[in-house]
């Protein structure tokens, strides 16, 4: 049974970082790209990043480049999302999917970015 | 960047009705990556076609999608109780890059 458990949100003041992680399980990680996806309260979905199976491409959104940073180990299985400088508008619940249509989709894990 | 527009904003219908939900892409997208998800209060989103018209596992078959090109529509045929969530389109375009409609919510009339 394919997996995806995010973890690592949490309060966080503006400017603030923190570090979301993606456990998958049930599938061969190493071959497929890996995303994130956020969704703010009462909001839409929102694509924020990718990155390629080897790690040799990375795109973002352009409302998180030059702040967030993702990365993987595809030796661990996992997925990581480094966020910086973060505001008000990126407190949402983070998902990390894979495929060109995502299923499944993990709990999330809730980033609130707030003083 | 191709943007996705979905129609209408909120569609107010009642159990056993037909639902038709429209998703309009700003230029041509490959049918191959165009993908439904439903989701519900306080849950993930569940992805419900992809390939523009390929059912997900376990998804009833009256839900139902067509389009191609710059139009995709998802139907539901008759309405369970059930059904009433948001909806939203998504694509994949070249590069990694992914974008969503806005959503439909389908409320009960």
């Amino acid at each position: 049974e394919v997996q995806l458990v995010e973890s690592g949100g949490g309060l966080v003041k503006p400017g603030g970082s923190l570090r979301l992680s993606c456990a998958a399980s049930g599938f061969t990680f190493s071959s497929y790209s890996m995303n994130w996806v956020r969704q703010a309260p009462g909001k839409g979905l929102e694509w924020v990043s990718s990155i390629s199976s080897s790690s040799s491409y990375i795109y973002y959104a352009d409302s998180v480049k030059g702040r967030f940073t993702i990365s993987r180990d595809n030796a661990k299985n996992s997925l990581y999302l480094q966020m910086n400088s973060l505001r008000a508008e990126d407190t949402a619940v983070y998902y990390c999917v894979f495929g060109y249509w995502f299923d499944p989709w993990g709990q999330g894990t809730l980033v609130t970015v707030s003083s | 960047e191709i943007v996705l527009t979905q129609s209408p904003g909120t569609l107010s219908l009642s159990p056993g009705e037909r639902a038709t939900l429209s998703c309009r892409a700003s230029q041509s997208v490959s049918s191959s990556y165009l993908a439904w998800y439903q989701q519900k209060p306080g849950q993930a989103p569940r992805l419900l076609i992809y390939g523009a018209s390929s059912r997900a596992t376990g998804i009833p078959d009256r839900f139902s999608g067509s389009g191609s090109g710059t139009d995709f529509t998802l139907t539901i045929s008759r309405l369970e109780p059930e059904d009433f969530a948001v909806y939203y389109c998504q694509q994949y375009g070249s590069s990694l890059s992914y974008t969503f409609g806005q959503g439909t919510k389908l409320e009960i009339k």
